[in-house]
């Protein structure tokens, strides 16, 4: 697509329960990440992928969260039991390689509140 | 451990006026930093990088300089226009990830 592609937009969901944040990727971008945003605040660095394996993956919150990548295209980020701290917008970007001058290119999240 | 900060949190400015928000990482070892403009609700947006091995870089109305003898990143808007009202983001590539910092939300009065 022309973009980075994120799903759902906003995602409700019940202390407990599990959920799946889906994101596209610009077409031919071997690099993949995934970051938190609390209101007001930076972005928190969660994982990153380049093709189908995630060489860092230091920025997981704990073993509740966990993120594959499938086909190097489509990557899901997966929360288990959620909890109420994990309100947050989940924001992905994909660049055209790893490397250190490639730029990244985010969507515009999905925005996750646990009640 | 690393981490890339901003030294004011929010800017204002007349428009027309031009804009300075600087930045300070700590890795030394960093060879790429990028300027993100993120406006409400929406992802950050590129504006401009720049790699170590360059002091200085323009876009259109914008300037990012790059000072690694003090670690220091800044980016200049000229001729602010309400437009440019957002939070603005620095970022250092360590690896093969972005460290971003707490950003300043830069307010432009009309």
């Amino acid at each position: 697509g022309a973009g980075v592609s994120q799903s759902p937009s906003n995602k409700v969901t019940e202390k407990g329960k599990d959920v799946e944040l889906r994101c596209d990727p610009i077409s031919g971008h071997t690099a993949l990440y995934w970051y938190r945003q609390s209101l007001g605040q930076g972005l928190e660095f969660l994982i990153y992928f380049q093709g189908n394996s995630a060489p860092d993956k230091s920025g997981l919150p704990s073993d509740r969260f966990s993120a594959e990548r499938t086909g190097g295209s489509v990557s899901t980020l997966t929360i288990q039991r959620t909890q109420q701290e994990d309100s947050a917008v989940y924001l992905c970007a994909s660049s055209l390689g790893g490397g250190t001058s490639s730029t990244a290119f985010f969507g515009q999240g999905t925005r996750l509140t646990v009640v | 451990g690393e981490s890339v900060g901003l030294h004011l949190p929010t800017l204002s400015v007349q428009e027309g006026d031009n804009s300075i928000i600087n930045c300070a990482y700590s890795n030394s070892a960093s060879d790429y930093f990028i300027w993100y403009k993120q406006e409400s609700g929406k992802g950050p947006q590129f504006i401009i990088d720049i790699r170590s091995n360059m002091d200085k870089r323009q876009g259109q109305r914008v300037t990012v300089l790059l000072n690694k003898t003090v670690k220091h990143l800044s980016l200049q808007i000229a001729a602010t226009q309400p437009g440019d009202s957002a939070v603005y983001f620095c970022a250092e590539k360590d690896g093969g990830k972005l460290i971003f910092g707490q950003g300043t939300e830069l307010s432009v009065k009309p």
